[in-house]
């Protein structure tokens, strides 16, 4: 999997729309870029993936730029729930082998 | 759909004792399960990857004998922690991956705690 990078923590006011950065500058053309969510204490939860084209479905849009280097996962109107460790992750997605999660960063939602 | 429920999510035993851990595919068949081990405030690492039928592929630095793994059948993984010791206490989370859904497939389970006292 190609390294992505994160940064460690954001804040965002409850309501307000969330953009967490990604940055996967060695990214292959047949890996996707896989986003998912811890909250405390639970698994992990998928979000959304895409390859080159922006994506949205119930929970977040996922933007992706151009040359593939770099993502932005939206969540259009942040609530306390959604406060948890965010993960992207650039994966072919083939299903023969795991997932690798980095540190993520953790989105704190204030009230 | 994709659902995967991992059992227990809590459990404390004593030092010395073993412990199962039962990750189960509730409606779609699991060709390929992983199993994670986090630590407070980081992130997962991977243990092992097991297909059913196979034995699992252990992750360096992870004893096999300490962390059972079983993978019988198409909807249950199981990991028993052996001899369990107080630094085996640790947040235990599968993951179960149906192929025929292509790059939507990985699930994962809710986690179990793990207190060894």
């Amino acid at each position: 999997d190609a390294k992505t990078t994160q940064p460690p923590s954001m804040d965002c006011a409850e309501g307000r729309a969330a953009n967490l950065p990604c940055n996967h500058s060695t990214i292959s053309g047949n890996e996707y870029v896989y986003w998912y969510r811890q909250i405390h204490s639970q698994g992990p939860q998928y979000i959304i993936h895409g390859l080159k084209n922006n994506e949205t479905n119930e929970m977040a849009s996922l933007i992706i730029t151009e040359d593939r280097k770099s993502s932005t996962l939206i969540l259009p109107h942040a609530t306390l729930r959604d406060t948890a460790v965010y993960y992207c992750i650039a994966h072919e997605g083939a299903g023969s082998y795991q997932l690798t999660f980095g540190k993520g960063t953790k989105l704190s939602v204030i009230p | 759909g994709a659902v995967v429920s991992q059992h227990p999510s809590r459990v404390i035993c004593k030092s010395g004792t073993s412990v199962k851990i039962e990750c189960r595919s509730l409606d779609f068949q699991a060709t390929t399960m992983f199993w994670y081990r986090q630590f407070p405030k980081k992130s997962l690492m991977l243990m092992a990857t097991s297909n059913e039928g196979s034995k699992a592929t252990y992750e360096q630095g992870v004893e096999k004998d300490k962390f059972l793994i079983n993978h019988a059948s198409l909807t249950l993984s199981t990991l028993t922690v052996t001899s369990a010791h107080p630094e085996d206490s640790s947040f235990y989370i599968c993951s179960a991956i149906n192929r025929d859904r292509g790059s939507y497939g990985y699930t994962f389970g809710s986690g179990t705690r793990l207190t060894v006292v």
